[in-house]
């Protein structure tokens, strides 16, 4: 199963800050999306990066993927306290399967 | 429409019980996902249904039955559960991969205690 890890696994700072949380992967992939996921609630697609682009941008959201260290980051620029929510990353090989990586807590604080 | 409805929102049952939950889209996707998430923990993949057949299980107790009657529905049949299967129980779908469908959209989820 391809499943990322992110780090850090606990984020916390102030509203208007940058916020950077990095996954790792360990095999080739086709893809990698990220999500967010408010508390209790279901995960809501964010951004998808394919393996031949390097960076992507959607809003405050900023995307790097760099294949050779099988990482990529996600950066939420100028941070409001409505990005208070944990992120996962989804490497994807292309098929059906979609295995979340350990998640990133982020807390925005007003 | 872009929802994936899921009913109940919370359900508490019992070990002898059984039970079933619910999901619903109308997007047209053709795959189906039932994910398990434990508190502060990632969802965890345990079943997918593609084109309404069973493609993934991932070794999940036979305890949990999952069936997709139709390519909009899907349920997850309980039957003596144990308390550590207490957990937000994810639905989620996708177009088919191959049509730029590898977008999971979710479910609210439900939150299962079993007591």
């Amino acid at each position: 199963s391809q499943q990322g890890e992110e780090d850090p696994q606990a984020l916390s700072i102030q509203e208007g800050e940058n916020a950077t949380m990095n996954c790792s992967y360990k095999t080739s992939i086709n893809n990698l999306q990220w999500y967010r996921q408010n508390s209790g609630r279901g995960l809501v697609h964010l951004i998808l990066i394919r393996s031949n682009e390097r960076e992507k941008h959607s809003g405050r959201l900023r995307v790097t993927l760099d294949t050779s260290k099988k990482s990529s980051s996600l950066l939420i620029t100028a941070s409001r306290a409505a990005d208070t929510a944990s992120y996962f990353c989804a490497p994807g090989d292309g098929g059906n399967q979609f295995y979340f990586g350990t998640g990133t807590s982020l807390t925005v604080i007003p | 429409d872009t929802e994936v409805t899921q009913t109940p929102k919370h359900l508490v049952m019992g070990m002898t019980n059984k039970k079933s939950l619910k999901c619903e889209q109308h997007m047209g996707h053709r795959a189906m996902y039932w994910y398990k998430q434990k508190a502060k923990k990632p969802p965890e993949l345990m079943f997918v249904y593609s084109y309404e057949k069973l493609s993934i299980n991932e070794s999940v107790p036979s305890r949990f039955s999952p069936e997709c009657p139709n390519s909009s529905l899907l349920n997850l049949h309980l039957h003596a559960l144990q308390p550590e299967d207490s957990a937000l129980y994810l639905c989620a779908s996708s177009p088919d991969p191959g049509q730029g469908g590898e977008k999971l959209f979710f479910g609210s989820g439900t939150q299962l205690s079993v007591l």
